[in-house]
């Protein structure tokens, strides 16, 4: 069963405007955590974001922040005031607690183009 | 600087043939991981590692092999049960498995069977 859903293959964004990028996850463990990775064309995986799941404030990094909600399961990156540098490919992935621990599964990815 | 350093960037194999992808760290970092990306999807992970001397199966660890005989070291290898090797190859390292530990992504290597 897949765990992390990101339903936006792609999106367009007109430069400095805000973006929200979805995804979902599930998970039966009261203990995760949530990432957001960048990917650009070079193929570089660069972190963003982190989110815990007993953290009670939504995680925040410069212009990235990450609306968590829990109950609907759902962890998504808003870019503000996007920038041409922006455009790239962006997923979401979560560890989990317990004996799988060592494991982060990623989604399928959105992938971002910032207009100028 | 620390980091992890995979080589080569890009790798040609010919059909049968087994091919070593190299993966090495000097961040100290205990756990080691090693997905598979295809064009347009999510990285699918072959194989990890969290001590020396051992490594786990993946969701897709079949035509793959590793071995972890240094902490700083795990390499794998596209053997030519492999099917359908091409793809972009990304190794990771985890200072540890705790769950508010991401991974730090080297710069992968680009695989394509001629």
């Amino acid at each position: 069963a897949q765990k992390i859903t990101q339903t936006q293959p792609g999106m367009f964004v007109q430069e400095k405007e805000a973006v929200t990028l979805d995804c979902t996850y599930d998970t039966s463990d009261p203990s995760y955590g949530l990432f957001w990775y960048k990917q650009p064309s070079s193929g570089e995986m660069i972190f963003l974001i982190y989110q815990g799941s007993y953290d009670q404030q939504n995680a925040t990094e410069g212009r990235y922040s990450l609306n968590f909600q829990k109950a609907r399961k759902s962890a998504n990156l808003v870019i503000s005031a996007s920038q041409l540098g922006d455009s790239a490919m962006y997923f979401c992935a979560m560890r989990e607690g317990g004996s799988s621990a060592s494991k982060i599964i990623f989604g399928s990815g959105t992938r971002l183009s910032i207009r100028p | 600087d620390g980091g992890i350093t995979q080589s080569p960037k890009y790798l040609f194999r010919k059909e049968g043939q087994n091919v070593t992808l190299s993966c090495e760290q000097n961040l100290n970092h205990d756990a080691m991981y090693w997905y598979r990306q295809d064009p347009g999807q999510g990285l699918r992970l072959i194989y990890y590692s969290q001590i020396v001397n051992d490594f786990q199966k993946g969701d897709i660890a079949e035509g793959y092999s590793v071995s972890r005989e240094k902490k700083e070291s795990f390499p794998l290898t596209v053997t030519s049960a492999q099917k359908n090797p091409t793809a972009f190859y990304l190794c990771a390292s985890s200072i540890s498995s705790g769950l508010n530990y991401g991974y730090t992504f080297g710069s992968g290597t680009r695989l394509t069977v001629v």
